[in-house]
């Protein structure tokens, strides 16, 4: 166990809704980061926040948001779902931004997207 | 641009066949390189962190070791709960913010 969770687990969405993700991150840890998994590809980077700012963004268009809340817990929104976007969604929590020597991984969630 | 390859993509072995993974690098300003157990449909599970060439790490049956352009993970007598996808991950310094860049992955199995 990471004591870092994330929900739901598995989500159906049609082309063009819009969805939420949410992890909550262990406790202390002031950071979140957020990665996407295609089937069949190590993880890419989403962004990361730091005490509810953010704090670095990979290459992925704006319609990907987030937020975090200063009880531990974090939000990934994506708008105008594509069919692209069908993947594994992780959150990684720890304690300080660049000071991934253990950044723990949630369980993921399932999006598809139809 | 910074990149991260491994290979084999795949790996058969039998229980008790010692081989290794090779994780290779190409990026500028490296803090530290990541490497994580995947098993099907679940987030990554920490293994270890190497900073500097030279270092080594050992973990039950996993060694990891660290040059300055590529990183081994020595499996040695492998068990079939060793069966798993072997991410290797790179943290980068400067102004990255300290995200991760990870390879695709090597899928181990381990026939009994």
């Amino acid at each position: 166990e990471t004591g870092v969770t994330q929900s739901p687990t598995h989500l159906i969405k049609t082309r063009g809704q819009q969805v939420t993700l949410r992890c909550s991150s262990q406790s202390g840890h002031n950071t979140v980061s957020w990665y996407q998994q295609a089937l069949g590809q190590g993880p890419q980077f989403i962004f990361q926040y730091y005490r509810e700012e953010e704090n670095g963004r990979g290459n992925f268009p704006p319609r990907f948001s987030g937020l975090q809340f200063p009880n531990y817990s974090s939000e990934l929104n994506v708008n105008a779902l594509e069919l692209d976007d069908s993947a594994l969604y992780l959150c990684a929590s720890s304690l300080e931004p660049g000071v991934n020597t253990e950044a723990f991984f949630g369980q993921g969630t399932r999006l598809t997207v139809v | 641009e910074d990149q991260v390859t491994q290979s084999p993509e795949a790996l058969r072995l039998q229980e008790g066949e010692s081989s290794s993974l090779n994780c290779s690098y190409t990026v500028s300003g490296l803090r530290g390189l990541f490497w994580y157990r995947q098993d099907p449909g679940k987030g990554p599970e920490f293994l270890f962190t190497l900073y500097s060439a030279g270092e080594e790490k050992e973990k039950e049956r996993l060694k990891a070791t660290l040059t300055k352009k590529e990183s081994f993970l020595h499996i040695t007598a492998p068990k079939p709960e060793d069966s798993a996808t072997y991410l290797c991950a790179v943290l980068l310094g400067g102004g990255s913010q300290g995200n991760l860049i990870f390879g695709k992955g090597t899928k181990l199995s381990v026939k009994p």
